[in-house]
C-alpha cells in the first residue's frame, strides 16, 4: 500500500535558521508529492506540490524536489521566521482510481526568536 | 473566491447522540473528500465523493459513519451513536478535476472540531 513517512518531531529552531524536514514515500506508480502546513487551530494550507520526477514545488522561501531514486520529497527553507512555527504535512496522492491524500505523521516546527 | 467551508467549527455531543457535519466545497468544485484527524495523528483519509455519488469509501467505519453529497447543498458526514472514541478533528477537502488527473489539487476547509462527552 502506500505511506510517508516523515521525519519525526518536534524541530525547534533558532530565526534565520536552515530547516529541512525528511520526507519518504512507498507507492505504486507515479504519485503527487505535497506539502502541507497547519497552523494552531486551522485546516491545511497547500504549501507547495510536485508531480513529477525532479519537479521542483516553491512557495514562500520553501522549496522541495521530487526524486524518484530515493522516492523523496524533502522540505527545505534557507531562514526560518518566526511565524513558519506550525506542523507541517508530508502526503502522496497515487495514481489511480481514487484521489485519496495519503499523510505523514506531521512535525511540529517551533522557531525561536 | 471563498475557500472551503465546514460548519460547526466546533461540536459538543454526548455519547449515543448523532453528529452531522457540513462541508461547502469551494466554488466550481464538485469532488469533495473527508479525513479524520485523531489527536497527535496526521489525518486519514474516509470518503470521496462526487455529487449524489459515493466513489471510495474505503476509509470509512463500517458502522455509524455515512456521508453524502446531494446535487443541492453541502456535503454531509453523519456519525450516528457518537462514542468517546469518535472525538476528533474532521477535515473536509474538495478539488477542481478529480480522479485521473495529476495536477489535481485539494483544498482543505478549517475543519470541525468533535468532543464526544
Amino acid at each position: 500500500g502506500n505511506s510517508v513517512t516523515q521525519m519525526e518531531g518536534p524541530v525547534t529552531l533558532s530565526e534565520e535558521a536552515f530547516l529541512t524536514i525528511n520526507c519518504t514515500y512507498t507507492a505504486t506508480g507515479y504519485p503527487s508529492l505535497f506539502w502541507y502546513v497547519q497552523y494552531p487551530g486551522e485546516g491545511l494550507q497547500l504549501l507547495l506540490k510536485a508531480t513529477k520526477a525532479d519537479d521542483k514545488g516553491s512557495n514562500k522561501g520553501f522549496e522541495a524536489t521530487y526524486r524518484k531514486e530515493t522516492t523523496s520529497f524533502h522540505l527545505e527553507k534557507g531562514s526560518v521566521q518566526v511565524s513558519d512555527s506550525a506542523v507541517y504535512f508530508c502526503a502522496l496522492s497515487a495514481s489511480g482510481s481514487a484521489r485519496q491524500l495519503t499523510f505523514g505523521s506531521g512535525t511540529q516546527l517551533t522557531v525561536l526568536p | 473566491n471563498a475557500g472551503v467551508m465546514q460548519n460547526p467549527r466546533h461540536l459538543v455531543r454526548r455519547r449515543g447522540q448523532e453528529a452531522r457535519l457540513r462541508c461547502s466545497p469551494m466554488k466550481g468544485h464538485s469532488h469533495v473528500y473527508w479525513y479524520r484527524q485523531l489527536p497527535e495523528e496526521g489525518l486519514k483519509f474516509m470518503v470521496y465523493l462526487q455529487k449524489e455519488n459515493i466513489i471510495d469509501e474505503s476509509g470509512m467505519p463500517k458502522e455509524r459513519f455515512s456521508a453524502e453529497f446531494p446535487k443541492e447543498g453541502p456535503s454531509i458526514l453523519r456519525i450516528q451513536q457518537v462514542v468517546r472514541g469518535d472525538s476528533a478533528a474532521y477535515f473536509c477537502a474538495s478539488s477542481l478535476l478529480g480522479q485521473g488527473d495529476r495536477t489535481d489539487t485539494q483544498y482543505f476547509g478549517p475543519g470541525t472540531r468533535l468532543t464526544v462527552l
